[in-house]
This record gives C-alpha cells, structure tokens and sequence, in this order.
C-alpha cells in the first residue's frame, strides 16, 4: 500500500511567489518522520528537511518550512521567494519507526518549474 | 559536510561487460545504501548496509553483487546487466539505522547498458 501521497506531479510558480508542495501519508503508527528531498536535474537527491511525528513545532529550515497537520496526515512543504534554482523534483518520504530497518518510503514526486 | 561521493559519474556499457559503481563518504555512517532511480519515478531501494553487514537486500537479482569493504566505502559490482537496467544509480548514507537519521545521498552514476 502507497504510504506517500504526492497528488501534484508538476507545480509552476513565479519568482519570488511562495509555493507549496502537498504530501500526505498513510501509517498507523504513531512514531515515524517525514524527510523532504530536492532532486535537480543533474540527479542529485538533496535533503531539504526534516519532521518527526513528536515534533511539538513545524520544521523550518532556511526558506523551506513544513506545515505539518497530524491529524491529516499531511505534511506540505512551503517554499518561500521561490528562485529559478528551486526548479527540481521534489520527493516526499516517510520512515516509520516499526518498520524494517529504517526503511524510506518514497512518494512520486512533484516536478516544480519556478519562471522568472 | 554532509559529502558522499560516487564514481564514475557516467557509465556505458555492453551485455558481457562487468563493471563497479563505487560510493564513499566520510562522516563516520555506518549505514549505507544503493538505490536504483528510473526517470520521473522515485528511488528503488536495491541493498542496504550496517556496520559493514548486508541488512536488506530488496530480491535484487544476482547480476547486481554489492560489497563493503570497510565502513567507508560501498561498491556495487555488476555482471551480465540487462538494458533494462540502464538507470541512475543513487548511493546514501546514515548515522544508523534510526528512524530520525537522514540518508545523504550522493550525486549518483547515471548507467546505459547497450
């Protein structure tokens, strides 16, 4: 069964707007985090953020933030004053503490153009 | 510095030909992946290494043999590969195996095989 849901296969924003970037999850346990990655063109996965279910606040790392809504399962990345260099894929993952071996699950991705 | 390396970067190569992809980080992980990426799609996990003992090995078929020969380095040797085994291959790293540890990955060895 998917545990990552990205229902967005392709988002275009302008220069210096804010973006958000949707995934929700499916999990029964209550222990797990969520991990964003940004995948460029030249193939390089690049760790965004991190959230862990506990977390009392939402991640914020630089320009990128998570709103984070447990009881939705969801946990959409926000990009602030989007740049032409945040055009990439972006994966959204789940690792689940009762499964195997700190196991990633990967959603689809969502394949995000910023225009000047 | 958050730096796994992969080479070579590009690799092309025939039905008979045997080849390796080798990954190397130096932050003191202690687990370390491969992963197979197809384009659009997200990463495949293929093998999954801890304290230099194979822990996952995703039915991965026997033309693809990975090896650790110490906690820095993870190599995958491959034999007799398919074209449908043409692919970017992605190689990451963890502290352990936790769930709160972030896998880096390396930039990746983007594979024809003719």
């Amino acid at each position: 069964a998917q545990k990552i849901t990205q229902t967005q296969p392709g988002m275009f924003v302008q220069e210096k707007e804010a973006v958000t970037l949707d995934c929700t999850y499916d999990t029964s346990d209550p222990s797990y985090g969520l991990f964003w990655y940004k995948q460029p063109s030249s193939g390089e996965m690049i760790f965004l953020i991190y959230q862990g279910s506990y977390d009392q606040q939402n991640a914020t790392e630089g320009r990128y933030s998570l709103n984070f809504q447990k009881a939705r399962k969801s946990a959409n990345l926000v990009i602030s004053a989007s740049q032409l260099g945040d055009s990439a894929m972006y994966f959204c993952a789940i690792k689940i503490w009762g499964s195997t071996l700190g196991r990633l699950y990967f959603g689809r991705g969502t394949q995000l153009t910023v225009w000047p | 510095d958050t730096e796994v390396t992969q080479t070579p970067k590009h690799l092309v190569m025939g039905m008979t030909n045997k080849k390796s992809l080798k990954c190397e980080q130096h932050m003191g992980h202690r687990a370390m992946y491969w992963y197979k990426q197809k384009a659009k799609k997200p990463p495949e996990l293929m093998f999954v290494y801890s304290y230099e003992k194979l822990s996952i090995n995703e039915s991965v078929p026997s033309r693809f043999s990975p090896e650790c020969p110490n906690s820095s380095l993870l190599n995958l040797h491959l034999h007799a590969l398919q074209p449908e085994d043409s692919a970017l291959y992605l190689c990451a790293s963890s502290q352990e195996l936790e769930p709160r540890d972030t896998q880096y990955f390396g930039p990746g060895t983007r594979l024809t095989v003719l």
